[in-house]
């Protein structure tokens, strides 16, 4: 595709329930991303998958959050029991996967969550 | 420990004046580094990135950056500001380990403009 594409580009849900947000990487690339961010917090890192498998999940901020990737592309992220504290921007990222250092991400729009 | 560090919070020039965003890194290696623009309700835009070589990088929008290495900086610069330039700008260095990269980002600078 010609970008990263995010969706909802806007969620509003109340304290207690699930949101799934989705994210489609650019066509081709094997590398995913997952950010947030939130005022007070900057950009946080959350989880990397490289293909379908998440060797990084150290950013993820409790075990509400969880995520998956399925065919190699389209990613998940899963907040279960949303809080206030959720609130944030949550950002995809992608790149080519390749080796080493040089390995450019590119960002899709995200995905405001508001939790009431 | 790897971190990216944007002095200035705030930052308003006037239309037409000179541009320089600042940027320092703390990195045990060789740094690899981006500068990223976000204007409101968008995502991240990659305005440049150095990887090696050349210590004065050109990106898009007639943003260039120069690296640093004894400064540990990494400073951002456009000779004349346009009104559309007003965005939130971040530094970020990649942080490449377990065979992948992480980006470390700054806290970000937003930039306005006078007319």
């Amino acid at each position: 595709g010609a970008g990263v594409s995010q969706s909802p580009s806007n969620k509003v849900t109340e304290k207690g329930k699930d949101v799934e947000l989705r994210c489609d990487p650019i066509s081709g690339h094997t590398a995913l991303y997952w950010y947030r961010q939130s005022l007070g917090q900057g950009l946080e890192f959350l989880i990397y998958f490289q293909g379908n498998s998440a060797p990084d999940k150290s950013g993820l901020p409790s075990d509400r959050f969880s995520a998956e990737r399925t065919g190699g592309s389209v990613s998940t992220l899963t907040i279960q029991r949303t809080q206030q504290e959720d609130s944030a921007v949550y950002l995809c990222a992608s790149s080519r996967g390749t080796s080493g250092y040089t390995d450019t991400q590119y960002f899709g729009p995200g995905t405001r969550l508001t939790v009431l | 420990a790897q971190s990216v560090t944007q002095p200035d919070i705030h930052i308003t020039v006037s239309e037409g004046a000179s541009l320089e965003l600042r940027c320092n890194y703390s990195y045990g290696a060789t740094p690899y580094l981006f500068w990223y623009v976000q204007s409101p309700g968008q995502g991240l835009q990659l305005l440049l990135k150095y990887f090696s070589g050349d210590t004065l990088v050109q990106g898009i929008k007639g943003f260039e950056a120069e690296f640093k290495r004894s400064q540990s900086s990494f400073n951002l610069r456009k000779p004349s500001v346009h009104w559309s330039d007003a965005a939130e700008y971040f530094c970020a260095v990649d942080f490449f380990s377990g065979g992948y990269n992480k980006l470390i980002f700054g806290a970000g600078t937003r930039l306005a403009v006078h007319p």
